[in-house]
């Protein structure tokens, strides 16, 4: 079975430039989480998403925005970058909106420059 | 602030030998704790839970022990094999929603 599967791998922006990323998550998994992690530190969360509606928001600007499909992908958006969005993004999905154990994609490497 | 801490950003463990990993907390809300192993170009890999009700939970070679009152918990492998070799995670959960709070991980290096 696929695991979880981000797109792009990776990817350059500049500053004030704005970027979406994509999740797909385990075929029948209705929960998406998003987390970034900065070079040197554990994932900090930034969303989650079950059954097309968030649940939860971590400490992050309005800048980041996020969505869920009706198939349960999940798009991340983040507008006005700057060069602290740099990170790995990572999305996790879990087949319950209440469950901790999450399963995570490989990432989308983001460089703002 | 950081609610969840690994103190040793690295450590070094024969093959063979006990890896112990360690994480403290500081939120007496988190209820569930989880570790995670993360190898280079890859997600972070399920490893191992515990429920606060727990002290103890074992999964092969893997045992996690949870310490309510000090807020601490460990991770020992046994016995440590190179594949082992990777970045750990300790993450906690209890806040609501799945939001998972990680630790910075600790690098583990086996050597043959």
């Amino acid at each position: 079975d696929a695991g979880v599967t981000q797109s792009p791998t990776h990817l350059i922006k500049t500053r004030g430039q704005h970027v979406t990323l994509r999740c797909s998550p385990i075929s029948g998994h209705k929960s998406v989480s998003w987390y970034q992690q900065v070079l040197g530190q554990g994932p900090q969360f930034i969303f989650q998403y079950y059954e097309k509606e968030e649940r939860g928001r971590g400490n992050f600007p309005d800048r980041f925005s996020a969505r869920q499909f009706p198939n349960y992908s999940s798009e991340l958006n983040v507008n006005a970058l700057l060069l602290g969005d740099s990170a790995l993004y990572l999305c996790a999905s879990s087949n319950r909106a209440d469950s901790y154990e999450q399963y995570f994609g490989p990432g989308t490497r983001l460089t703002v420059t | 602030d950081q609610q969840v801490k690994q103190n040793s950003p690295s450590l070094s463990v024969q093959e063979g030998r006990i890896s112990i990993l360690n994480c403290d907390y500081t939120n007496s809300m988190f209820d569930y704790f989880l570790w995670y192993k993360k190898y280079p170009a890859e997600g972070p890999t399920f490893l191992i839970s515990i429920s606060s009700i727990k002290d103890k939970n074992e999964d092969g070679r893997f045992t996690v022990f949870l310490n309510k009152s000090a807020k601490h918990l460990s991770l020992h492998i046994v016995p440590s094999q190179p594949g082992d070799s990777a970045v750990y995670f300790c993450a906690a959960g209890g806040q609501g929603a799945q939001k998972l709070v990680f630790g910075q991980g600790t690098r583990l290096t086996i050597n043959p």
